[in-house]
């Protein structure tokens, strides 16, 4: 049982290019998420997806875009990468009813040069 | 738009003695969530607390959800060195999105 995978984990990458993120989870959750990890932050929502083709904005969603196509994948692309979003990104995913619970991924440590 | 504080943002202790981190909502919460993640890890979900003035416990944790629910707790008695890392809280307010604390990073030492 895979859970949720993320890639790549750590990239580095410059000013103004685009990046995409990956995120993939086994369990056919309905609820996908992404955040963002910086000090004294904690974690800041970004964009989040209900189900394939629902997607919604969280927190802090200036300069990110999001898809989700099929359950099992919500790619996060930041479209002209700044300085600004370096960070740590983690994906997590629940189910649609029940517990909140999230479960995360291993998180992607992004640099942006 | 909806806030969770959490204090301390830090805490050292030596091993063996108690440690508390608190959470505070700026709004009524429906669930309040506690997460532990570990230096260089991805948080992991601890517990949900949903009822007012609800207590839980797990081995040497404890949880308490406000009678107002807006704020909560996390108690740890005889602190182990495999107990560090950050405590998150993180409450669902309005519109059903969770909302993540700053953390309380906890350092244990021998």
């Amino acid at each position: 049982d895979a859970g949720i995978t993320q890639s790549p984990r750590y990239k580095i990458t410059e000013t103004g290019r685009q990046v995409t993120l990956m995120c993939h989870q086994t369990w056919s959750h309905s609820y996908m998420f992404w955040y963002r990890q910086d000090l004294g932050h904690g974690l800041r929502l970004i964009y989040y997806s209900a189900a394939a083709d629902i997607t919604d904005k969280g927190e802090v969603p200036d300069g990110y875009v999001v898809s989700r196509s099929k359950t099992e994948n919500f790619p996060l692309t930041l479209e002209s990468a700044t300085r600004s979003q370096t960070s740590v990104y983690f994906c997590a995913s629940r189910k649609s009813s029940g517990s909140y619970e999230q479960y995360f991924g291993p998180g992607t440590r992004l640099t942006v040069t | 738009g909806q806030q969770v504080m959490q204090i301390p943002q830090y805490q050292h202790v030596q091993e063996g003695e108690d440690f508390t981190t608190y959470c505070n909502s700026s709004t009524t919460l429906s669930n309040i969530q506690w997460y532990k993640q570990r230096p260089g890890g991805h948080p992991v979900f601890l517990i949900q607390l949903v009822k007012s003035g609800e207590v839980k416990k797990q081995k040497r944790l404890t949880f308490q959800f406000g009678e107002a629910k807006k704020n909560s707790s996390l108690h740890i008695t005889a602190t182990q060195t495999t107990d560090v890392g950050t405590y998150f809280c993180a409450g669902t307010g309005t519109a059903s999105k969770l909302t993540f604390g700053t953390g309380t990073r906890l350092q244990v030492t021998l």
